[in-house]
This record gives C-alpha cells, structure tokens and sequence, in this order.
C-alpha cells in the first residue's frame, strides 16, 4: 500500500497569513502515460461530509476559492491557503488515488493563532 | 442538484451484521464508481471499499476483505454496505462518496453526510 505522510500533524496560523501543508507519498503518484499525479486534497469540518479541494495535485475544484493552492509532483505535495481565513479552519487531508487503496494521509489540524 | 444521503448506521453488537445504504439522486447513477470511506472516532479517514459502475469490480481494504460486501443496484439508485461480523474498531462514520467517473482511479467529488455505525456490547 502506498503510505501517505502528512506534515505538520497540527498548524496555527495567524488571520490573513498563509498556511502550508505537506504530504508526502510512499511511491512515486505521478503516472508517466498521462502526466497526472494522482493526489487530491480534502477540507473536513465537524459534522460535515469532506469536501474535494483540489485533484490532479493542483487543480482547484470549481468553487473552491483561489486562496487554496495545489502543487509538488512525483511523491511530494503541497496545499497552501495564501490567506487564512476563519472559515479555512479544518482538518486537511491528502490522498492518493494511483492505486487500490486509495490511501490518506493522518491529516493536518488547521487553527487560527 | 446531486444527493447522496447514507442510513443504516446504528448501534450493534460485536460479531453481528449490518447493511447500510446510500441512496443517490441528481446525477446517473449508474454510470459512475462508488466508495465507502470511514472516520472512527477522534481519527482520520480511511478507505473502505469502492466498486465499479456496472457492479462488475470491487475492492476493499485489508481491514474489511472478508467481512464487508460492497454492492450496489443500479435501478433503485442505490450503494450498499454489507457488513459481517463486525467489530469494536468498525465504530465510526461511514461516508459513501460518488467518482468522478465510472471506475476508481478518479477523486471523489462528492460525499454522503455520513451514518454512524457504533460496535458495542
């Protein structure tokens, strides 16, 4: 199974700041015969399903606002909100989908300092 | 618009069984994959199972081979969850969440608000 590796477990960020969050796959996600890496990044609130952010490792669903930023290729992957706002504060998840299981990171606690 | 919309959860004893369900509405069903996903309490996500758009293909995670059957009917516009003797550490959320396409290499655009299952004695 492809291990997915979220860093850091928890981050505060201060109003109108920007917040980054790591991910990092096990294997190789990027697969040569279309180009894609096969990683998207979830937002999950309390008492909400997870909403789809980002797929492709950095297209952004439609909808989701341009502060919310995918990028990395290969193994290593970024999500960065360019400025937080209270409404970001989530739990923030990466996954991969390149193979069965389609695995998740821990996730990453976002909270405004 | 679309709409999934999970139930069946409940509270059940350890080694028992229970089906849970997602019905789907707003899109055609049956040209698309499906997947269950979990959240137990207080921890992250996790995959449970998926299954093509026609039935035909299905996997499961390690923690479930065996004991869950994922299936679906494409004429009541239904997902379902059999699960087998089930255990404490089944406790949990169960999201359905609907692929972009017909199989499963695609993310997940969107999710059921959930039904709980708990595995208690």
């Amino acid at each position: 199974d492809i291990v997915m590796t979220q860093s850091p477990d928890s981050l505060a960020v201060s109003l109108g700041e920007r917040a980054t969050i790591n991910c990092k796959s096990s294997q190789n996600i990027l697969y040569s015969s279309t180009n894609k890496n096969y990683l998207t990044w979830y937002q999950h609130k309390p008492g909400q399903p997870p909403k789809l952010l980002i797929y492709w490792a950095s297209t952004r669903e439609s909808g989701v606002p341009d502060r919310f930023s995918g990028s990395g290729s290969g193994t290593d992957f970024t999500l960065t909100i360019s400025s937080l706002q209270a409404e970001d504060v989530a739990v923030y998840y990466c996954q991969q989908y390149y193979n069965i299981p389609h695995t998740f990171g821990q996730g990453t606690k976002l909270e405004i300092k | 618009q679309v709409q999934l919309v999970e139930s069946g959860g409940g509270v059940v004893q350890p080694g028992r069984s229970l089906r849970l369900s997602c019905a789907a509405s707003g899109f055609s069903f049956s040209n698309y994959g499906m997947h269950w996903v979990r959240q137990a309490p207080g921890k992250g996500l996790e995959w449970v199972a998926v299954i093509s758009y026609d039935g035909s293909n299905k996997y499961y995670a390690d923690s479930v081979k065996g004991r869950f059957t994922i299936s679906r009917d494409n004429s009541k516009n239904t997902l379902y969850l059999q699960m087998n003797s089930l255990r404490a550490e089944d406790t949990g959320v169960f999201y359905c969440a609907k692929s972009f396409n017909g199989g499963y290499y695609s993310r997940y655009d969107y999710w059921g608000q959930g039904t709980l299952l708990t595995v208690s004695s």
